[in-house]
């Protein structure tokens, strides 16, 4: 059975970081392409960044609403993903989902981690 | 960025009818090279992660009841639940990985009638 599994969320003031990892199992993770997607309350679904696989120099690309100011990373020895978010603004508050692709559009979705930003 | 545009918002239909959704994008996301749709469809149920249910535009992911069925091309798509089920009540929504940003339709609400 494939398990995501996102930590690292809570709260934390505008202007400050969070570091979200995401664990995975089951899957040949070094094959996937890793994806973040959130979710803000009540709100639908929003892309936030991705990294490729081994094979495709584990590229990196993100949404015009983060760049500069998330960066996404993986360690394929621990099978984790990781989305480090600096400078938050309120508006980055929302539920945060790993998601991976495996050619066949985003396949497994971890249960998604929350992220405050608020004083 | 191809923006998805997803109709109705949302939708009521009595159990064991028939479910129709809408989703067009602004740009083409058919991949000539391959002739495949860049585009999926997910359900969310209140509380959980979304889920896959249809990729290449028409094909279900593996046990995805086969009630659930992809359609369309180009910039057109459609999702259709043949005869809705209580336990199909949930937010859909359609998304293309053509290209990045991947971006996703604003979601339409399917309850029962």
């Amino acid at each position: 059975e494939v398990q995501l599994v996102e930590s690292g969320g809570g709260l934390v003031q505008p202007g400050g970081s969070l570091k979200l990892s995401c664990v995975a199992s089951g899957l040949t993770f070094s094959g996937s392409d890793v994806h973040w997607v959130r979710q803000a309350s009540g709100k639908g679904l929003e892309w936030v960044g991705r990294i490729r696989n081994t094979a495709n120099n584990y590229a990196t690309a993100y949404a015009a609403s983060v760049e500069g100011r998330f960066t996404v990373s993986r360690d394929d020895s621990k099978n984790t993903a990781y989305l480090q978010m600096n400078n938050l603004k309120t508006e980055d508050t929302a539920v945060y989902y790993c998601t991976t692709n495996n050619g066949r559009g985003l396949d497994y979705w971890g249960q998604g981690t929350l992220v405050t930003v608020s004083s | 960025d191809i923006v998805m545009t997803q109709s109705p918002d949302s939708l009521a239909v009595s159990l064991g009818e028939r479910a129709t959704i809408n989703c067009k994008s602004s740009q083409s996301v058919l991949y000539t090279s391959n002739n495949k749709n860049y585009l999926a469809w997910y359900q969310q149920k209140p509380g959980q992660p979304p889920k896959l249910l249809i990729y290449w535009a028409s094909t279900r992911e593996s046990g995805v009841p086969d009630r659930f069925s992809g359609s369309g091309s180009g910039t057109d798509f459609t999702l259709t639940i043949s005869s809705l089920q209580a336990e199909d009540v949930a937010v859909y929504y359609c998304q293309h990985y053509y290209n990045v940003p991947l971006t996703f339709g604003g979601g339409t609400k399917v309850e029962i009638k």
